[in-house]
């Protein structure tokens, strides 16, 4: 069973649009992370934010915010007044206990943002 | 600067010839692991190494091998390499393999067996 389901595969916005991507998550456990990661054209991954279980405080960082809903175990990112930069693939991830440090990702969105 | 440096950044190789593909870390790192990222698939794991000679399998070890003999390096390494390993791979490190480490990872290898 997918364990990170991101259901946008691919998202197209022009420039100054707010774009909202959507996770779902299934774990039996009670302790666990949830993390994003960037990857823009060049290739690379980059490390965005991670939340933890027991912290449902939705987060912002400069024109990006996530919400962290238990009650329907999503962890969903907006980012805020789009930019071409903004172009990438975002995955979203989880860590349960006991997995040793593995991330099991989603297979990732698409953002494409337009001039 | 930190970092996870990976190398080579290109390959293109032919099927069953081995290979190595390096993977370096810079910041006393007790956990690396190696990914690999197909389209549609998104990323799995091939193999982790929780600390210096200690290794297991992740989800898609079959056709590869690794080592842990210091602990900045955890080569990837392919016997015989085969038209279905063509992805992109990464390697990534954390201060723990505990859940809530954040992976570091390198710039990725782009892997192509003809």
């Amino acid at each position: 069973a997918q364990k990170v389901t991101q259901a946008q595969t691919e998202i197209s916005v022009v420039e100054k649009e707010d774009v909202t991507l959507d996770c779902v998550y299934e774990t039996r456990d009670t302790t666990y992370y949830l993390f994003w990661y960037k990857q823009p054209p060049s290739g690379e991954l980059v490390f965005l934010i991670r939340r933890n279980s027991f912290d449902e405080q939705n987060e912002i960082s400069g024109r990006y915010s996530w919400n962290f809903q238990k009650s329907t175990s999503s962890f969903n990112f907006t980012i805020t007044a789009s930019q071409v930069v903004d172009s990438a693939v975002y995955f979203c991830a989880l860590s349960e206990r006991g997995s040793q440090g593995n991330l099991i990702f989603g297979k990732g969105t698409k953002l494409s943002v337009k001039p | 600067e930190a970092q996870v440096t990976q190398n080579p950044r290109y390959l293109i190789t032919v099927t069953g010839k081995k290979l190595t593909v390096t993977c370096s870390q810079n910041m006393n790192h007790e956990y690396m692991s190696w990914y690999r990222q197909d389209p549609g698939l998104g990323l799995r794991q091939i193999y982790y190494s929780m600390n210096v000679e200690v290794t297991d399998k992740g989800d898609v070890p079959e056709g590869y091998k690794v080592s842990r003999k210091e602990k900045r390096n955890f080569p990837l390494i392919l016997e015989s390499p085969s038209p279905n390993q063509t992805s992109l791979y990464f390697c990534a490190s954390s201060l723990w393999g505990q859940l809530n480490s954040p992976l570091h990872f390198g710039n990725g290898t782009r892997l192509t067996v003809t």
